[in-house]
């Protein structure tokens, strides 16, 4: 039951920059909580992308960044490469839960 | 580099409890993180099932809450999940994660498990 709305797919040509936004509420992203990012690639378990709402992990290249803004979120992909073909999921902390809640996920594909 | 393995039955009849265990290595598990149960049903997104801390506390994603169990055994450095009276709308791809719990990057799950696919049928 995601409480954080994204589009449904997303699509580019490589080298191109698509973007995928996060919409949440005044219990999630619009009470201040980090939103974080995961890359899932087919098959396989996320892994995490971006932190803390705009930080990178070690290894992750500097052409992925992500924003927030208000109650929303979104993640900037630059020079779209064919290994970025994933799902890209977003999440939070919802006060409501008191937990992790996950955005319903993205479907990116490089055309 | 942290490693977390899921464990457990593949198959559960329906009204049945699934149970499932994360093996942690290469981590203490009572440093400092807690311990978290995600699930992907087939084709869909993820939903947080719940969160438990070395000491015990526990966090329960509320409509699953009624039917959940999160348990700890530090002796073993593992944690583990039981869902019961599961039906066919639980079959689903089960991770464990670590939560991360200060800082930036506070509230996100830095390191999974690959997986395990738990089906309900009779």
């Amino acid at each position: 039951q995601s409480v954080l709305t994204q589009p449904p797919s997303v699509s580019g040509a490589p080298g191109q920059r698509v973007t995928i936004s996060c919409t949440g509420s005044s219990s999630n992203i619009g009470a201040g909580y980090a939103v974080h990012w995961y890359q899932q690639l087919p098959g396989t378990a996320p892994k995490l992308l971006i932190y803390g709402d705009s930080n990178r992990p070690s290894g992750v290249p500097d052409r992925v960044s992500a924003s927030r803004s208000g109650t929303s979120a979104s993640l900037a992909i630059t020079g779209l490469q064919a290994e970025d073909e994933a799902d890209y999921y977003c999440q939070s902390y919802d006060s409501s839960l008191s937990g992790g809640v996950f955005g319903t996920g993205t479907k990116v594909t490089v055309l | 580099q942290v490693q977390l393995q899921e464990s457990g039955p593949g198959l559960v009849k329906p009204s049945e409890t699934l149970s499932l265990t994360c093996a942690v290595s290469r981590y203490s598990i009572t440093s400092g993180y807690y311990w978290s149960w995600i699930r992907q049903p087939p084709g869909r997104g993820l939903e947080w099932i719940g969160n438990i801390y070395h000491t015990g506390t526990t966090y329960y994603n509320p409509s699953l809450k009624s039917r959940v169990t999160i348990s700890v055994d530090t002796s073993k450095n593992q944690f583990s999940l039981k869902l019961k009276s599961v039906t066919a709308a639980d079959t689903a791809v089960f991770y464990c994660a670590r939560g991360v719990t200060w800082g930036t990057a506070r509230g996100s799950f830095d390191y999974w498990g690959q997986g395990t696919l738990v089906t309900v049928s009779s």
